[in-house]
């Protein structure tokens, strides 16, 4: 079995603020996970994934995650948050070994002050 | 590339009228999902093939919700009868095949709204 947690269905930030998107997840196996964006109107679009490798993933846009299997955490940060970061941010994970059905995460609104 | 396309973007119909929603996924991805989005539910999912055979349909709510994929550039949805507690965005996405590290790629989704 497999879940996502995401703390906080709404984040603010500062526009120039360091964004932070928290995930936990919880794996009986070793997990690939992703974090997605979601724009009004809009399906979601990949930013960014960890599968193997490298913990510290960079994505699209400035985002980037690290994986800490000790804390089942992949965070998403951004340094500086822009006004066209506003947008849902979901975070999902699956299982390594064939295909996987994947679960998301409820998401979280990043809403941006200028 | 094109990406996933869906149509129609939004429709709006009478309670108990058929409703259909289509698909055409990316050439040459294997996978295939159809998703319901509500604020209440979150994301589900509500079934999803792999090479046209639908694998888990595991998600659908009930016996008015149907899905075909007859080609692999070609999937439906369709609720018969619809009910106003259907109303939701429906994406569909499509991924390569192979192993779960592969993203889904999702098109815009079709705002539905039964009244």
């Amino acid at each position: 079995a497999q879940s996502v947690t995401q703390l906080g269905s709404h984040v603010s930030v500062s526009e120039g603020a360091l964004v932070l998107l928290r995930c936990n997840y919880s794996s009986s196996v070793p997990p690939y996970l992703f974090w997605y964006v979601q724009y009004p109107n809009q399906g979601l679009q990949l930013l960014l994934k960890y599968t193997t490798g490298a913990t510290l993933v960079k994505g699209i846009n400035g985002f980037e995650a690290e994986f800490k299997k000790s804390e089942t955490s992949f965070h998403l940060t951004k340094p500086s948050a822009h006004m066209s970061d506003a947008a849902e941010y979901f975070c999902a994970v699956t299982n390594s070994g064939g295909y996987q059905k994947v679960t998301f995460g409820t998401g979280t609104k990043l809403q941006v002050i200028p | 590339d094109a990406g996933v396309i869906q149509s129609p973007r939004h429709e709006v119909t009478e309670m108990g009228q058929e409703v259909t929603l289509r698909c055409k996924p990316i050439s040459g991805h294997d996978y295939l999902f159809w998703y319901r989005q509500t604020m209440m539910r979150g994301l589900e999912l509500l079934i999803y093939f792999n090479n046209n055979v639908p694998i888990d349909d595991s998600g659908m709510p009930e016996d008015r919700f149907s899905a075909k994929m007859p080609n692999a550039s070609f999937s439906t949805l369709k609720i018969q009868p619809s009910e106003p507690r259907d109303s939701a965005v429906y994406f569909c996405a499509s991924s390569p095949g192979g192993q779960s590290n592969q993203p889904q790629h999702f098109g815009d989704g079709t705002r539905l709204s039964i009244l």
